[in-house]
């Protein structure tokens, strides 16, 4: 079972800086298999990056997605008061067939 | 676009069994596409509990194979989960979702699930 590590577990930052959060498995993830999403209060995830690096539909490019094998990253440029929420990344496997991180929130400063 | 909508009890007593139903709209559950159950605990992360294709194959999280049952009504466009032996730790909201690229595209809003006698 791969094991997604988050870091860190809470970020603070103001609009319009930038934010780099991390996601670190414990064995290479299969084909870049590895997604990113949002998720505000109250309400479901949602879909931000798939493949590591795609953004889904109608995601803003502020928004981005890099790494390979263990190591990713999701990078949201010039933040908006909208984006402040918890981000889970997420990878596909063979068992459990998908598996998520522990999350990390971005709170404004 | 995929809408999901899951409905069912929203209290369960402990040792019972949690049933739950998603209901899918704008596509037919026969197409090309796993459908799924994640959950998360109150305040907690997300964690995936299984999928079934219309075929009726189905794959399970390992930590909960032994208790959970995935079916899929195609009559009725919708799939269901079923939970049995619940505890506290069972309490969360039930999400269903559907993939696309091996990531989760299309969520439905969530149930939340208390289990307490």
């Amino acid at each position: 079972e791969i094991v997604l590590t988050q870091s860190p577990g809470t970020l603070s930052l103001s609009p319009g800086e930038t934010a780099t959060l991390s996601c670190r498995a414990s064995q290479s993830v299969s084909n870049n298999y590895l997604a990113w999403y949002q998720q505000k209060p109250g309400q479901a995830p949602r879909l931000l990056i798939y493949g590591a690096s795609s953004r889904a539909t109608g995601i803003p490019d502020r928004f981005s997605g890099s790494g390979s094998g263990t190591d990713f990253s999701l990078t949201i440029s010039r933040l908006e008061p909208e984006d402040f929420a918890v981000y889970y990344c997420q990878q596909y496997d063979s068992s459990p067939l998908y598996s998520f991180g522990q999350g990390t929130k971005l709170e404004i400063k | 676009q995929v809408q999901l909508q899951e409905s069912g009890p929203g209290l369960v007593k402990p040792s019972g069994t949690l049933s739950l139903t998603c209901a899918v709209s704008g596509d037919s559950i026969t197409s090309h596409r796993w459908w799924t159950w994640v959950r998360q605990p109150p305040g907690k992360g997300l964690e995936w509990i299984g999928e079934i294709y219309h075929s009726g194959s189905t794959n399970y999280n390992p930590s909960l194979k032994s208790r959970v049952t995935i079916s899929v009504d195609k009559p009725r466009n919708q799939f269901s989960l079923r939970l049995t032996s619940v505890t506290a730790a069972d309490t969360a909201v039930y999400y269903c979702a559907n993939p696309s690229e091996m990531a989760l595209l299309w969520w439905g809003q969530g149930i939340l699930v208390t289990v307490s006698s």
